[in-house]
């Protein structure tokens, strides 16, 4: 039993460039989350799934995109990097409601 | 933004010290949570609380749902080098969790 994974762990990104952020989960769980965590600013929620088929925008959703075809899989996107993008992201999910939910281990991402 | 205060930001202490830290919000949550994050980890959840001036213990831990709905509380008790790391709160609003900025702890041995 895996939990949650996340992948890549880390990577490193040129201005502009695209890439995808994977989540993975092993628990059937019908909540996924993406945060982002900045030194000081805790995490913020950037996109968030209640179920496949479906997401919603967090906090901080601009330059994110998100889909969730699969109910284990949870993926975010990144069009065009920005520096300021540069982060480590989270990936949670939750079975029922939000209160209880479990991390994955991150990635980071530097954007140069 | 951030709508969650936390409190105070880092620590410093000595082993065997009790230790307290809070989070302060100008709206109401129906759920409070306590995380806990290693260098390098995802947060795991410690505590969670459900109901105004609930008082819950996980081991060295005590955590506390204000009654005002509005702040919650966290105590470890007897502190040992493991408990490093960032503590993060969490409301919950609707689907979603609303985090602190997380009080970073460090313990002198």
């Amino acid at each position: 039993n895996a939990g949650v994974t996340q992948t890549p762990k880390f990577r490193v990104l040129k201005t502009g460039q695209s890439m995808t952020l994977l989540c993975a989960q092993d628990m059937n769980h019908e909540y996924m989350y993406w945060y982002r965590q900045d030194p000081g600013m805790g995490l913020r929620l950037i996109h968030y799934s209640v179920g496949e088929g479906t997401t919603a925008k967090g906090e901080v959703p601009d330059g994110y995109n998100v889909s969730r075809l699969k109910k284990q899989n949870f993926l975010l996107g990144l069009e065009s990097a920005a520096p300021s993008q540069t982060s480590v992201y989270f990936c949670a999910s939750a079975q029922s409601a939000p209160t209880t939910q479990y991390f994955g281990p991150g990635t980071r991402l530097l954007v140069l | 933004g951030q709508q969650l205060n936390q409190s105070p930001q880092s620590m410093f202490i000595q082993e065997g010290e009790d230790v307290s830290m809070n989070c302060t919000s100008s709206s109401i949550f129906n759920t409070w949570l306590w995380y806990k994050q290693d260098p390098g980890e995802g947060p795991v959840l410690l505590i969670a609380l459900y109901k105004a001036g609930e008082l819950t213990s996980n081991g060295r831990l005590t955590a506390q749902f204000g009654i005002t709905r509005k702040d919650s509380f966290l105590n470890i008790s007897a502190s040992i080098p493991s408990d490093v790391g960032i503590y993060f709160c969490a409301g919950q609003r609707r689907n979603k969790l609303v985090f602190g900025a997380g009080t970073i702890l460090r313990v002198k041995s």
